[in-house]
């Protein structure tokens, strides 16, 4: 079965720096996956998205890198900025690719 | 499109009770799933729709867990009767088709005492 790790329950980082968020997984049958930006008492927010045809994919202050051959994706936010603060989950393919597996999340606060 | 909608946003009931969650996907989109979220397991999916028919609820915890879609715009996921350890956030997702990304409601808190 799909299994997905953030190794870091949370972060801190100061505001202007860069936040790197870590993920890990173990199946690579489909290579497509999420991060979701998640808010306290919200559900949550789709962020960015790659697939295997990319191995990074921007979007403004964020960035998702995604190395393949060690079954390892990053999000990268700069400048980090205090609104940045939330949960942030990482999501890969099931075993069937019909839907998503979701990590445990980062709490990332950004300090001003 | 006002996205996923879910009632109530919370609920309290007492053991022993029946409680049903109610959620709206948004319009168009063809599969809906339901996720339960606690400290312990996090986001955990329960069960998942496509074209209204349930095709996997291999998450349901038990039998006591039951879900329902009896139309592309409304489902339901009840709890009879409900036990103190099923408190958590459920959360309704809906997405375009499936294993694309789901967009999700604001959740329904529920606390059983």
């Amino acid at each position: 079965d799909q299994q997905v790790k953030q190794n870091s329950p949370s972060l801190s980082v100061q505001e202007g720096r860069i936040s790197i968020l870590n993920c890990d997984y173990t199946n690579s049958m489909f290579d497509y996956f999420l991060w979701y930006k998640k808010y306290p008492a919200e559900g949550p927010t789709f962020l960015i998205s790659i697939s295997s045809i990319k191995d990074k994919n921007e979007d403004g202050r964020f960035t998702v890198f995604l190395n393949k051959s060690a079954k390892h994706l990053s999000l990268h936010i700069v400048p980090s900025q205090p609104g940045d603060s939330a949960v942030y989950f990482c999501a890969a393919p099931d075993n069937y690719g019909q839907n998503f597996v979701f990590g445990p999340g980062t709490r990332l606060s950004v300090l001003p | 499109d006002a996205g996923v909608i879910q009632s109530p946003r919370h609920e309290v009931t007492e053991m022993g009770q029946e409680v049903t969650l109610r959620c709206k996907p948004i319009s168009g989109h063809n599969s809906l799933f339901w996720y339960r979220q606690t400290m312990m397991r996090g986001l955990e999916l329960l069960i998942y729709f496509n074209n209204n028919v349930p095709i996997d609820d291999s998450g349901m915890p038990e039998d006591r867990f039951s879900a329902k879609m009896p139309n592309a715009s409304f489902s339901t996921l009840k709890i009879q009767p409900s036990e103190p350890r099923d408190s958590a956030v459920y959360f309704c997702a809906s997405s375009l088709l499936q294993g694309y990304e789901a967009f999700f409601g604001q959740g329904t808190r529920l606390t059983v005492v």
